[in-house]
């Protein structure tokens, strides 16, 4: 069974800063897709980035990019020159290519202060 | 203007009735899912549709049922509602159903269950 993990629950910067935010992921699958994606205080639930499992080099889109460490089954996100309106929770996803479901982690919640 | 639309944005209803929530895309997808998230879980898949037809079905309870009367369009009925199925529930959609391809959700229907 595929299990997504983000062990930080709330990380609170100061705006203009870089944040880097963690996930790891359990597959038996040797082909899969990791995504990123941002649930608003409206609820509304954004997609960010992805990253497929195949590729070496790391997704980058605007100022999100990824750390994609396949060894140690980790895709951190790192968001450059926070600002207040990155503030949100984010949902690290992964989906193994012989399926289209896609597994969340529980969410990270990212507050970028003044 | 929006491209994911749910209905209602908001639902009420008393245990024991039945609700259906309301899902149209107009990106031009075809392959439709639905998700919930409750307090007391992260996003959860519950079904997905490729050309109107059901792919894979992640939900023990026959109570939740899917409808797709055109291809844009997948519906989720919920029958004998309990207070327990309180969450918010998305719908999704992608180009084409696969792991490969990402998708984008709407802004949800959130269902409380007196």
């Amino acid at each position: 069974a595929q299990k997504v993990t983000q062990t930080q629950t709330s990380i609170s910067v100061v705006e203009k800063t870089t944040v880097t935010m963690d996930c790891v992921y359990e597959t038996r699958d040797s082909s899969y897709f990791l995504f990123w994606y941002k649930q608003t205080a409206s609820g509304e639930i954004v997609f960010l980035i992805r990253q497929d499992s195949y590729k070496k080099e790391n997704a980058t889109v605007g100022h999100y990019s990824l750390n994609f460490q396949k060894p140690k089954s980790s895709i951190g996100l790192i968001i450059t020159a926070t600002q207040i309106e990155d503030s949100a929770v984010y949902f690290c996803a992964m989906s193994p290519s012989n399926t289209n479901k896609v597994v969340f982690g529980t969410g990270t919640r990212l507050q970028v202060l003044p | 203007d929006p491209k994911i639309i749910q209905k209602p944005k908001y639902l009420v209803a008393v245990t024991g009735s039945e609700k259906i929530l309301i899902c149209e895309q107009y990106l031009g997808h075809n392959a439709m899912y639905w998700y919930r998230q409750s307090a007391k879980k992260p996003l959860e898949f519950m079904f997905s549709y490729s050309y109107q037809k059901l792919m894979d079905n992640q939900t023990a309870s026959s109570r939740f049922q899917p409808q797709s009367s055109k291809k844009n369009h997948l519906d989720l009925q919920i029958t004998a509602l309990k207070p327990d199925d309180s969450a918010t529930y998305f719908c999704a959609s992608s180009q084409v159903q696969g792991a490969q391809d990402t998708q984008y959700f709407g802004p949800g229907t959130r269902l409380l269950v007196l």
